[in-house]
């Protein structure tokens, strides 16, 4: 199976802020990275897929990027309703897996 | 805009088959490059993926589950389902149905969930 792991497990900060969330693949899987959001009760929410694409409706504050082994989503400008766990997803090969999940909270 | 929505018990005994269903509405499951999928989330713990199925019938499950899994679709009703035999207490989740749109025969992920539904292994 292919491990994702991602750092930080969780951070702090303000409206406004600058987030990178960074993804790494246990081997090389192309662009097939997906970024989703979840809020405490609600299903996850699809942020990004094939590693830069902006999923229908999602604010362009979000974007996506890397290739191979290591991913990165960036919020620009956080916002009140960004606070929230986001997960990677490795959409490359079955079994698909998600990476461990970063909490944002606010400072 | 498709919809997927989750159902069956809340409570399933140990030992005991889970069995839940996903109704799809606003999109036809049996038109479209489309495979459906079940992911379950422990409390307060991360996603797993179970499987999924394709419109042909053909699936694919997670090996964690040791083949305990099987998924089932019917295109008349424009549903699926899944069954999980010989449940344990580790089978306690929220569990989550979701479509993933192929694009060149390739995986896309999964673009639309169910609000999912609690699933608790309890004698």
């Amino acid at each position: 199976d292919i491990q994702m792991t991602q750092s930080p497990s969780s951070l702090s900060a303000s409206v406004g802020d600058r987030v990178t969330i960074i993804c790494r693949a246990s081997q090389g899987i192309r662009n097939d990275v997906g970024w989703y959001q979840q809020t405490p009760g609600k299903a996850p929410k699809r942020l990004i897929y094939a590693s830069s694409r902006l999923h229908s409706g999602v604010p362009s504050r979000f974007s996506g990027s890397g290739s191979g082994t290591e991913f990165t989503l960036t919020i620009t400008s956080l916002q009140p309703e960004d606070f929230a766990t986001y997960y990677c997803l490795q959409h490359s090969q079955y079994p698909f897996t998600f990476g461990p999940g970063t909490r944002v909270d606010i400072k | 805009q498709v919809q997927l929505q989750e159902s069956g018990p809340g409570l399933v005994k140990p030992s005991q088959t889970l069995t839940l269903t996903c109704a799809v509405s606003g999109a036809s499951m049996s038109s479209g490059d489309y495979y459906w999928n079940w992911i379950r989330q422990p409390p307060g713990k991360g996603l797993e993926w179970i499987g999924y199925i394709y419109t042909s019938g053909s699936t694919d499950d997670n090996p964690s589950l040791k083949r305990r899994v099987t998924i089932s679709i019917d295109t008349s009703k424009n549903q699926f389902s899944l069954k999980l035999n010989s449940v344990t207490a580790a089978d306690t989740a929220v569990y989550y149905c979701a479509r993933d749109v192929r694009r060149h025969y390739a995986s896309t992920g999964f673009d639309s969930w169910g609000q999912g539904t609690l699933v608790t292994v309890s004698s």
